[in-house]
């Protein structure tokens, strides 16, 4: 069975810091999605990411892809308020083809303080 | 482009009760999955369509059904509601979610909640 673990749960930070969400999967898969997620709304992709290396940037957000490791991490630098949200990773569960499903972390809300 | 469109955004019903929730995907995309997020059991995946067939199904119990018709639209259907029911259910619609490059884009939710 696939899991999906996401570390830390919750993350209060102060504007201008850095610091790196992880998530861990327990089974091959090759393709991995982060969304954010504010209260009481939907979720927004923010990066898929399709091969071992792959490494993708948006603002003050940068995520990464080891299959290897069966990590992916989403790096936040010089954080500010508008941040704040909760964030999730999913793995697609099914391979290659058309089919599959995505199998989502915990997630991880960050707050950010002034 | 028109985003993924659930109706209605908010329901309450009672126990015992059924409830028939809608999905209108991206036009163009034929793949459509739901999933349920409650806090204590986060984000689970329910079932998923494409061209009117369910592929994959969730760990959820037989009330909870769906279906998807010739224009993509799809419906989720949930019988004999039970408290624990009460919870955003959320849809999904890509183009087939395996192919190089796709993604999946939610809709704003349906939240239900039983009394």
């Amino acid at each position: 069975e696939l899991k999906v673990e996401q570390n830390p749960l919750f993350l209060s930070m102060q504007e201008g810091k850095n610091y790196t969400i992880y998530c861990n999967y327990s089974t091959t898969s090759d393709r991995l999605y982060w969304y954010r997620q504010d209260p009481g709304k939907s979720l927004e992709s923010l990066f898929v990411l399709l091969s071992n290396g792959a490494v993708k940037q948006e603002g003050r957000l940068m995520a990464s892809l080891d299959t290897k490791a069966r990590l992916s991490t989403l790096h936040i630098t010089a954080a500010v308020h508008d941040l704040s949200a909760t964030y999730f990773c999913a793995v697609i569960l099914g391979g290659s083809g058309n089919t599959g499903k995505l199998i989502f972390g915990q997630g991880t809300t960050l707050q950010v303080k002034p | 482009k028109a985003g993924v469109t659930q109706t209605p955004r908010y329901l309450i019903k009672t126990r015992g009760q059924q409830v028939t929730l809608s999905c209108s995907p991206i036009s163009g995309h034929r793949s459509v999955s739901w999933y349920q997020q409650t806090p204590g059991q986060g984000l689970q995946f329910l079932f998923e369509y494409f061209s009117e067939t369910q592929r994959n199904k969730g760990n959820f119990p037989g009330r909870f059904s769906g279906r998807q018709f010739s224009n993509s639209r799809s419906e989720m259907n949930v019988s004999t509601l039970e408290l624990g029911d009460s919870a955003l259910y959320l849809c999904a619609s890509s183009l087939p979610l395996g192919g190089v490059n796709t993604e999946a884009f939610f809709g704003q939710g349906t939240r239900l909640t039983v009394v």
